[in-house]
């Protein structure tokens, strides 16, 4: 079955530090693989995506992803974190086939706190 | 402005109670789905509609009802023979994007809680 695993619940970063969210995934074919922010009572919104082509995304607020088939990954990074980045990020796959086709499967989320 | 809206925010309901969360979009997409969030637990899908006068059950559909009349409108039903529905309940669409994948966006969500 197709999940998803963010392995770490909660990581704290300094404002200003290097961040990489981790995010494996199993899945029969080639995924879609979306990353989405929370911020605490809100929806969620879209950071960024990946389908096919290149396998380093760049997405909104200074955001990248790469994905590494081999590693079945889709590692979420930002080079300078910024306190308003604290908020809970989730990685999804989305269904590429059938009758849930768009249907997307989501991990836990990790919740990122930014030190001053 | 473009977007999907729930009302209300917040939801209070006794024991026994139904109660109906609205979802609206004016997006015009053709799918639209319901998910709860738990803490620690990320989302589940309750149910979702592919088109208009079609839905499918998610992952745990159980104690909950749905409709598609219209193509903006989603409401869920949380009825009785729900156990535990204290949660935050998330409401989304989505759209194809060309030669991608279809793209889910999120309303702003209902707080639910169980008296």
């Amino acid at each position: 079955a197709q999940s998803v695993t963010q392995p770490d619940i909660h990581i704290t970063v300094s404002e200003g530090a290097s961040l990489e969210l981790r995010c494996n995934y199993s899945y029969g074919a080639t995924p879609y693989l979306f990353w989405y922010v929370q911020s605490p009572g809100q929806g969620l919104q879209l950071l960024l995506k990946y389908f096919s082509g290149d396998t380093l995304v760049q997405g909104i607020k200074g955001f990248e992803a790469e994905f590494k088939r081999s590693q079945s990954s889709f590692n979420l990074r930002k080079p300078s974190v910024h306190w308003s980045d604290a908020a809970e990020y989730f990685c999804a796959v989305g269904e590429r086939y059938g009758g849930s086709q768009g249907n997307l499967i989501f991990g836990k989320g990790t919740k990122l706190s930014v030190k001053p | 402005d473009g977007g999907i809206t729930q009302s209300p925010k917040y939801l209070f309901r006794k024991e026994g109670q139904n109660v109906t969360l609205s979802c609206e979009q004016n997006l015009n997409h053709d799918a639209m789905y319901w998910y709860r969030q738990d803490p620690g637990q990320g989302l589940r899908l309750i149910y979702y509609s592919q088109i208009v006068n079609d839905f499918q059950k998610g992952d745990i559909a159980e104690g909950y009802s749905v409709s598609r009349e219209k193509k903006e409108s989603f409401p869920l039903t949380v009825t009785s023979a729900q156990k535990n529905p204290t949660a935050f309940y998330l409401c989304a669409s989505s759209s194809p994007s060309d030669g991608g994948p279809d793209t889910q966006y999120f309303g702003p969500g209902t707080r639910l809680t169980v008296l």
